[in-house]
Protein backbone atom coordinates (compact mmCIF):
# COMPACT_ATOMS: atom_id res chain seq x y z
CA UNK A 1 0.00 0.00 0.00
CA UNK A 2 1.45 3.44 -1.00
CA UNK A 3 2.52 5.29 1.95
CA UNK A 4 2.92 9.38 1.68
CA UNK A 5 5.70 11.06 3.74
CA UNK A 6 5.98 14.76 4.50
CA UNK A 7 7.69 17.16 6.95
CA UNK A 8 6.19 17.20 10.10
CA UNK A 9 6.41 21.17 10.67
CA UNK A 10 7.95 24.00 8.76
CA UNK A 11 8.30 27.65 9.87
CA UNK A 12 8.11 30.71 7.72
CA UNK A 13 7.48 34.31 7.57
CA UNK A 14 4.93 36.42 6.17
CA UNK A 15 5.27 37.07 2.21
CA UNK A 16 7.01 34.65 1.30
CA UNK A 17 6.58 31.60 -0.74
CA UNK A 18 6.43 27.94 1.23
CA UNK A 19 6.88 25.05 -0.67
CA UNK A 20 6.17 21.53 0.87
CA UNK A 21 6.98 18.23 -0.56
CA UNK A 22 5.32 15.01 0.04
CA UNK A 23 7.36 11.60 -0.98
CA UNK A 24 5.42 8.64 -2.33
CA UNK A 25 7.87 6.13 -4.00
CA UNK A 26 4.99 3.86 -4.16
CA UNK A 27 2.28 5.70 -5.67
CA UNK A 28 -0.08 3.61 -7.82
CA UNK A 29 -0.81 4.44 -11.48
CA UNK A 30 -4.23 5.56 -11.03
CA UNK A 31 -3.78 7.52 -7.56
CA UNK A 32 -4.13 11.17 -7.93
CA UNK A 33 -2.33 13.33 -5.43
CA UNK A 34 -4.48 16.50 -3.69
CA UNK A 35 -3.76 18.47 -0.43
CA UNK A 36 -6.26 19.68 2.16
CA UNK A 37 -5.46 22.71 4.64
CA UNK A 38 -6.99 21.99 8.11
CA UNK A 39 -7.44 25.27 10.79
CA UNK A 40 -7.81 23.87 14.62
CA UNK A 41 -11.67 22.42 15.29
CA UNK A 42 -12.34 22.81 11.92
CA UNK A 43 -12.99 20.11 8.82
CA UNK A 44 -10.11 19.95 6.54
CA UNK A 45 -10.34 22.71 3.11
CA UNK A 46 -9.37 21.47 -0.15
CA UNK A 47 -6.58 23.11 -1.54
CA UNK A 48 -5.12 21.31 -4.80
CA UNK A 49 -5.17 18.44 -6.90
CA UNK A 50 -2.74 16.52 -9.70
CA UNK A 51 -2.39 13.67 -11.46
CA UNK A 52 1.36 15.18 -13.18
CA UNK A 53 3.06 18.18 -13.81
CA UNK A 54 2.11 21.31 -13.06
CA UNK A 55 -1.05 22.37 -11.69
CA UNK A 56 -1.99 26.11 -10.48
CA UNK A 57 -4.71 27.52 -8.84
CA UNK A 58 -5.84 30.39 -7.16
CA UNK A 59 -4.11 29.74 -4.13
CA UNK A 60 -1.33 27.19 -4.40
CA UNK A 61 0.54 25.32 -7.25
CA UNK A 62 1.24 21.75 -7.04
CA UNK A 63 4.54 20.23 -9.00
CA UNK A 64 4.62 16.43 -9.69
CA UNK A 65 7.60 15.50 -11.44
CA UNK A 66 7.47 12.97 -14.20
CA UNK A 67 8.02 9.72 -12.26
CA UNK A 68 5.20 10.92 -9.74
CA UNK A 69 7.05 10.06 -6.30
CA UNK A 70 6.88 13.25 -4.94
CA UNK A 71 5.14 16.05 -5.01
CA UNK A 72 5.31 19.92 -3.70
CA UNK A 73 3.21 21.89 -2.42
CA UNK A 74 3.99 25.91 -3.30
CA UNK A 75 2.38 29.03 -1.58
CA UNK A 76 3.17 32.07 -3.08
CA UNK A 77 3.45 34.95 -0.71
CA UNK A 78 2.23 33.12 2.92
CA UNK A 79 0.05 35.23 5.37
CA UNK A 80 -0.28 34.51 8.81
CA UNK A 81 -3.92 33.83 7.76
CA UNK A 82 -1.84 30.61 5.90
CA UNK A 83 -1.04 28.66 9.57
CA UNK A 84 -2.43 25.39 9.73
CA UNK A 85 -1.91 21.80 9.34
CA UNK A 86 -1.28 20.80 5.28
CA UNK A 87 -1.90 17.38 4.72
CA UNK A 88 -0.81 14.96 1.52
CA UNK A 89 -2.99 12.64 0.13
CA UNK A 90 -2.95 9.74 -2.19
CA UNK A 91 -5.92 8.04 -4.24
CA UNK A 92 -8.89 7.95 -5.84
CA UNK A 93 -12.49 8.80 -4.89
CA UNK A 94 -13.46 8.17 -8.15
CA UNK A 95 -16.02 4.81 -8.16
CA UNK A 96 -16.51 2.23 -5.71
CA UNK A 97 -13.03 1.25 -5.32
CA UNK A 98 -11.35 3.74 -3.42
CA UNK A 99 -8.45 4.36 -1.45
CA UNK A 100 -7.25 7.48 0.29
CA UNK A 101 -3.97 7.38 1.67
CA UNK A 102 -3.69 10.82 4.28
CA UNK A 103 -0.26 11.89 5.02
CA UNK A 104 0.91 12.54 8.93
CA UNK A 105 0.61 16.40 8.04
CA UNK A 106 2.92 19.56 7.91
CA UNK A 107 2.04 22.01 10.48
CA UNK A 108 2.73 25.04 8.97
CA UNK A 109 3.85 28.49 11.35
CA UNK A 110 4.08 31.33 9.36
CA UNK A 111 5.39 34.28 11.57
CA UNK A 112 4.96 38.23 11.04
CA UNK B 1 -23.95 29.33 3.05
CA UNK B 2 -22.57 25.98 5.05
CA UNK B 3 -22.64 22.96 2.41
CA UNK B 4 -21.97 19.90 4.60
CA UNK B 5 -23.53 20.61 8.46
CA UNK B 6 -22.72 18.51 11.70
CA UNK B 7 -24.44 18.71 14.45
CA UNK B 8 -23.43 19.27 17.23
CA UNK B 9 -20.36 20.83 17.01
CA UNK B 10 -20.24 19.21 20.71
CA UNK B 11 -21.15 16.11 22.28
CA UNK B 12 -20.29 14.74 25.69
CA UNK B 13 -21.57 11.34 26.36
CA UNK B 14 -21.07 8.58 29.27
CA UNK B 15 -19.19 6.07 28.58
CA UNK B 16 -21.05 2.91 27.08
CA UNK B 17 -24.06 5.22 26.32
CA UNK B 18 -24.98 5.32 22.52
CA UNK B 19 -24.78 8.35 20.62
CA UNK B 20 -25.62 9.75 17.08
CA UNK B 21 -24.20 12.09 15.40
CA UNK B 22 -25.67 13.86 12.11
CA UNK B 23 -24.40 14.67 8.87
CA UNK B 24 -26.29 17.04 6.17
CA UNK B 25 -25.96 18.48 2.92
CA UNK B 26 -27.01 20.76 0.38
CA UNK B 27 -24.68 19.92 -2.26
CA UNK B 28 -26.68 16.96 -3.93
CA UNK B 29 -23.23 14.64 -3.89
CA UNK B 30 -23.37 10.96 -3.85
CA UNK B 31 -21.29 9.97 -2.03
CA UNK B 32 -20.54 10.43 2.14
CA UNK B 33 -17.87 9.67 4.37
CA UNK B 34 -17.05 9.31 8.18
CA UNK B 35 -13.77 10.21 9.32
CA UNK B 36 -12.03 9.85 12.88
CA UNK B 37 -9.56 12.24 13.70
CA UNK B 38 -8.03 11.90 16.84
CA UNK B 39 -5.27 15.28 18.19
CA UNK B 40 -2.70 15.52 16.08
CA UNK B 41 -3.42 12.96 14.21
CA UNK B 42 -4.18 12.41 9.84
CA UNK B 43 -8.30 11.95 9.57
CA UNK B 44 -8.74 8.08 9.37
CA UNK B 45 -11.52 7.15 7.41
CA UNK B 46 -13.84 4.75 8.90
CA UNK B 47 -16.57 3.96 6.23
CA UNK B 48 -18.25 5.30 3.56
CA UNK B 49 -21.47 5.53 1.79
CA UNK B 50 -21.29 5.68 -2.55
CA UNK B 51 -25.19 6.36 -3.07
CA UNK B 52 -26.55 3.57 -0.73
CA UNK B 53 -24.19 1.40 -1.07
CA UNK B 54 -22.32 0.82 2.31
CA UNK B 55 -18.31 0.68 2.14
CA UNK B 56 -16.36 0.04 5.80
CA UNK B 57 -13.20 -0.08 5.91
CA UNK B 58 -11.31 -3.18 7.32
CA UNK B 59 -10.13 -2.09 10.51
CA UNK B 60 -12.98 -0.22 11.89
CA UNK B 61 -14.60 -1.34 14.77
CA UNK B 62 -18.13 -3.32 14.76
CA UNK B 63 -19.01 -0.06 17.80
CA UNK B 64 -19.07 1.87 14.67
CA UNK B 65 -22.03 1.84 12.23
CA UNK B 66 -23.77 4.34 10.01
CA UNK B 67 -27.15 5.33 8.34
CA UNK B 68 -27.80 6.95 5.46
CA UNK B 69 -31.86 7.38 5.18
CA UNK B 70 -31.55 9.78 1.68
CA UNK B 71 -28.99 11.64 -0.32
CA UNK B 72 -28.81 14.55 2.21
CA UNK B 73 -28.18 12.57 5.74
CA UNK B 74 -25.53 10.62 7.26
CA UNK B 75 -25.47 9.53 10.97
CA UNK B 76 -22.84 7.77 12.98
CA UNK B 77 -24.07 5.64 15.41
CA UNK B 78 -21.48 4.63 18.44
CA UNK B 79 -22.92 1.51 19.93
CA UNK B 80 -20.86 1.80 23.44
CA UNK B 81 -18.45 4.58 23.36
CA UNK B 82 -15.65 3.81 25.00
CA UNK B 83 -12.84 6.83 26.20
CA UNK B 84 -10.68 5.82 23.43
CA UNK B 85 -13.36 7.14 21.27
CA UNK B 86 -13.23 10.39 22.14
CA UNK B 87 -11.95 12.19 18.79
CA UNK B 88 -13.19 14.73 16.21
CA UNK B 89 -15.66 13.10 13.84
CA UNK B 90 -15.63 14.49 10.85
CA UNK B 91 -18.31 14.04 7.76
CA UNK B 92 -17.47 14.67 4.18
CA UNK B 93 -18.83 14.58 0.69
CA UNK B 94 -17.61 14.06 -2.76
CA UNK B 95 -19.28 14.01 -5.99
CA UNK B 96 -18.44 10.99 -8.07
CA UNK B 97 -18.85 11.65 -11.78
CA UNK B 98 -17.86 8.26 -13.99
CA UNK B 99 -14.51 7.84 -13.13
CA UNK B 100 -13.32 12.06 -12.41
CA UNK B 101 -11.73 12.01 -9.52
CA UNK B 102 -12.93 15.20 -7.57
CA UNK B 103 -12.35 17.06 -4.20
CA UNK B 104 -14.28 16.28 -0.88
CA UNK B 105 -16.05 18.61 1.27
CA UNK B 106 -15.66 18.35 5.06
CA UNK B 107 -17.98 19.86 7.34
CA UNK B 108 -17.26 21.72 10.51
CA UNK B 109 -16.89 18.74 12.73
CA UNK B 110 -18.19 16.87 16.10
CA UNK B 111 -16.15 16.67 19.09
CA UNK B 112 -16.87 13.74 20.78
CA UNK B 113 -16.00 13.52 24.76
CA UNK B 114 -17.02 10.37 26.58
CA UNK B 115 -16.97 10.74 30.48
Amino acid sequence: LAKTTQPISMDSYEGQEVNITCSHNNIATNDYITWYQQFPSQGPRFIIQGYKTKVTNEVASLFIPADRKSSTLSLPRVSLSDTAVYYCLLGSNAGNNRKLIWGLGTSLAVNP
Amino acid sequence: DAMVIQNPRYQVTQFGKPVTLSCSQTLNHNVMYWYQQKSSQAPKLLFHYYDKDFNNEADTPDNFQSRRPNTSFCFLDIRSPGLGDAAMYLCATSRDSGGMNTEAFFGQGTRLTVV
